[in-house]
């Protein structure tokens, strides 16, 4: 039971060049996340997916797009990649998505974006 | 909207001395709340949670928090420090109403040998 994975773990791009960042969990949750780690600020939610088939913007949207491929994996994209977007980038699952519920996070993806 | 503020973004203690990290939310309603912990290059994971039950929390590796609706704040303590509790520490807050956490700035934990 791997739990959350995500790929890659580092990253370094160019401005302007795009990514997709993968993240697959394997306990059968419904509800998926993304954020972004950026020092002295915490985790601020990017996007986030209920339940398959659906998906909503989070706190810092711009600049990024997500793909709930199936229950198990959630994606997100960066078209065109700037300085700014250079962060740790940490995807999270949770059974149902209530707020109640623990969040199980991925190892992160180290984003340099140059 | 719900917000958390974790005072100190920086805190030293001495091992085998007191842990106390700070967490204060703002809410009109009892929320639910979170503190996570992330060792160096990994992910964050569960330390923790209030959920409306009892107001003392216990977690994992010894560490507990104490709900105080009357204070707004969700302090974690720990009695006595270990050098593996170096790490950073993060309150959280569910936003309700919605499927969303609200995170503070994150407390780096320095245990000094």
């Amino acid at each position: 039971n791997a739990g959350v994975t995500q790929t890659p773990k580092f990253q370094v791009l160019k401005t302007g060049q795009s990514m997709t960042l993968q993240c697959a969990q394997d306990m059968n949750h419904n509800s998926m996340y993304w954020y972004r780690q950026d020092p002295g600020m915490g985790l601020r939610l990017i996007y986030y997916s209920a339940s398959e088939g659906t998906t909503d913007k989070g706190e810092v949207p711009n600049g990024y797009n997500v793909s709930r491929l199936n229950k198990r994996e959630f994606s997100l994209r960066l078209e065109s990649a700037a300085p700014s977007q250079t962060s740790v980038y940490f995807c999270a699952s949770s059974v149902a998505g209530q707020t109640r519920e623990t969040q199980y996070f991925g190892p992160g993806t180290r984003l340099l974006v140059l | 909207a719900q917000s958390v503020t974790q005072l100190g973004s920086h805190v030293s203690v001495s091992e085998g001395a007191l842990v106390l990290l700070r967490c204060n939310y703002s809410s009109s309603v009892p929320p639910y709340l979170f503190w996570y912990v992330q060792y160096p290059n990994q992910g964050l994971q569960l330390l923790l949670k209030y959920t409306s039950a009892a107001t003392l929390v216990k977690g994992i590796n010894g560490f507990e928090a104490e709900f105080k609706k009357s204070e707004t704040s969700f302090h974690l303590t720990k009695p006595s420090a270990h050098m593996s509790d170096a790490a950073e520490y993060f309150c959280a807050v569910s936003d309700s109403g919605t499927y969303k956490y609200i995170f503070g700035t994150g407390t780096r934990l320095k245990v000094l040998a």
